[in-house]
């Protein structure tokens, strides 16, 4: 139990394109998700939390407009990164909580902009 | 600020050698702490989870334990393999609404055969 996917695995765009990846709890509902990034060589950075049906808090240093967020159901969160740049190019990794405390990760997205 | 450290960067060691990563934070007000495992570009592994309570959890060859008072976790793996090379995660949980995760700078393990 407890699996949570992300969609796509990787993905190439070119720079001044937008790029949505989606965050899916397979068999549970998860009343918050989060949304880290990570560099390479480097750790996992929390960018965003949010909870189903309201706005997303952002860590400071996240622009929210850049990077858009939409929890709409229990199951799925998406994030968007809007005009992307070569320097948005990470590893895009969501975790989901249930109505415990544990968290459980995605399998992550390699974003790539060109 | 809300740190975790992990001490060492990188560790190289034998097959069949036990060894122990280390991982401190600086805000002693966890909730739980937990031990992630994650092979090159690939997502995360949970191997243990700490409860603020609890001051250690084992599971097969895996031992983390937890002194609090101290700003401390250690991993402690016995009869290292090739197969457990990879980066080490601690992450600290920290109560409220939310309950961010806050991950350590990570140990690059490899075991050589």
């Amino acid at each position: 139990g407890a699996v949570v996917s992300q969609h796509p695995s990787w993905v190439i765009c070119k720079s001044g394109t937008s790029v949505k990846i989606e965050c899916r709890s397979l068999d549970f509902q998860a009343t918050t998700m989060f949304w880290y990034r990570q560099f390479p060589k480097q750790s996992l950075m929390l960018m965003a939390t949010s909870n189903e049906g309201s706005k997303a808090t952002y860590e400071q240093g996240v622009e929210k407009d850049k990077f858009l967020i939409n929890h709409a159901s229990l199951t799925l969160s998406t994030l968007t990164v809007t005009s992307a740049h070569p320097e948005d190019s990470s590893f895009y990794i969501c975790s989901a909580r249930g109505h415990g405390h544990e968290q459980y990760f995605g399998p992550g997205t390699r974003l790539t902009v060109t | 600020k809300q740190e975790v450290t992990q001490i060492p960067a990188a560790l190289s060691v034998p097959e069949g050698e036990n060894l122990v990563l280390n991982c401190s934070f600086t805000d002693s007000a966890i909730y739980n702490l937990q031990w992630f495992r994650q092979d090159p570009g690939k997502g995360l592994t949970s191997l243990l989870l700490i409860q603020s309570s609890q001051r250690e959890q084992t599971s097969g060859r895996l031992n983390a334990s937890l002194d609090k008072s101290s700003g401390r976790s250690t991993l402690y793996i016995a009869a290292s393999q090739p197969g457990d090379s990879a980066t080490y995660l601690c992450a600290v949980i920290y109560g409220g609404a939310t309950n961010k995760l806050i991950f350590g700078t990570g140990t690059l393990l490899a075991v050589q055969p």
